[in-house]
């Protein structure tokens, strides 16, 4: 069964520094990983697809990797803002279709400090 | 370009009440969810369906059903409401080239 690990659980962390979240998962025959954003008493919001072919992906101060012989990926967050405030989640796909049921991660919830 | 729409936003039940919470989608994916996501939880899939006319069990179906009659519309219907479905419920989408997940905005439902 894959289980999907997200540490660390919470981060506080002033403006304008860059961060890393991590994301490891135990079974690395997936199909793709996908991270979430989630703001207090909303949806998710999808920020970044890699999928199991691909090493990482980039959109604006976000960059993702994918190291699916380890069973990690991380986020990168470049110039931390306030607005950066969230739960950030991962989410696994795995197998070899696209239509398998993703395994979440109980998240990391970021602050960002003024 | 509305994504995933889920009505109602909130709603308030007393035990044993049914209802439907309605998701639809105008994104023409095949793959539809159910989560439910507890306080302080993660998501926990309740049920999902790769097309119109299939659908199949999560990890905790029980007190729930759905139906997919249309690939746009997926709802999920509370039978007898019971205190521990006090929850929010959302409702995602699935694009079948990419796997890509798209969520709409929850519904949080409270049983009194």
């Amino acid at each position: 069964k894959q289980e999907v690990t997200q540490i660390p659980a919470a981060l506080s962390v002033p403006e304008g520094e860059n961060l890393v979240l991590n994301c490891s998962f135990t079974d690395s025959a997936i199909y793709n990983l996908q991270w979430f954003r989630q703001d207090p008493g909303k949806g998710l919001t999808s920020l970044l697809l890699i999928q199991s072919s691909q090493r990482e992906q980039t959109s604006g101060r976000l960059n993702a990797s994918l190291d699916k012989s380890s069973g990690r990926s991380t986020l990168y967050i470049a110039a931390s803002q306030p607005g950066d405030s969230a739960t950030y989640l991962c989410a696994v796909r795995p197998g070899e279709t696209s239509g398998s049921r993703l395994t979440f991660g109980e998240g990391t919830q970021l602050t960002v400090n003024p | 370009n509305a994504g995933v729409t889920q009505t109602p936003k909130f709603r308030i039940l007393k035990i044993g009440q049914s209802m439907t919470l309605q998701c639809t989608q105008d994104m023409n994916h095949n793959y539809m969810y159910w989560y439910r996501q507890d306080p302080g939880m993660g998501l926990k899939l309740i049920y999902y369906s790769v097309g119109a006319g299939i659908t199949d069990k999560g990890e905790v179906p029980n007190g729930y059903n759905v139906s997919r009659s249309t690939t746009e519309d997926f709802p999920l219907r509370l039978e007898l409401a019971a205190p521990s479905q006090t929850s929010v419920y959302f409702c995602a989408s699935g694009a079948r080239n990419t796997g890509e997940l798209f969520f709409g905005e929850g519904s949080r439902l409270t049983v009194l």
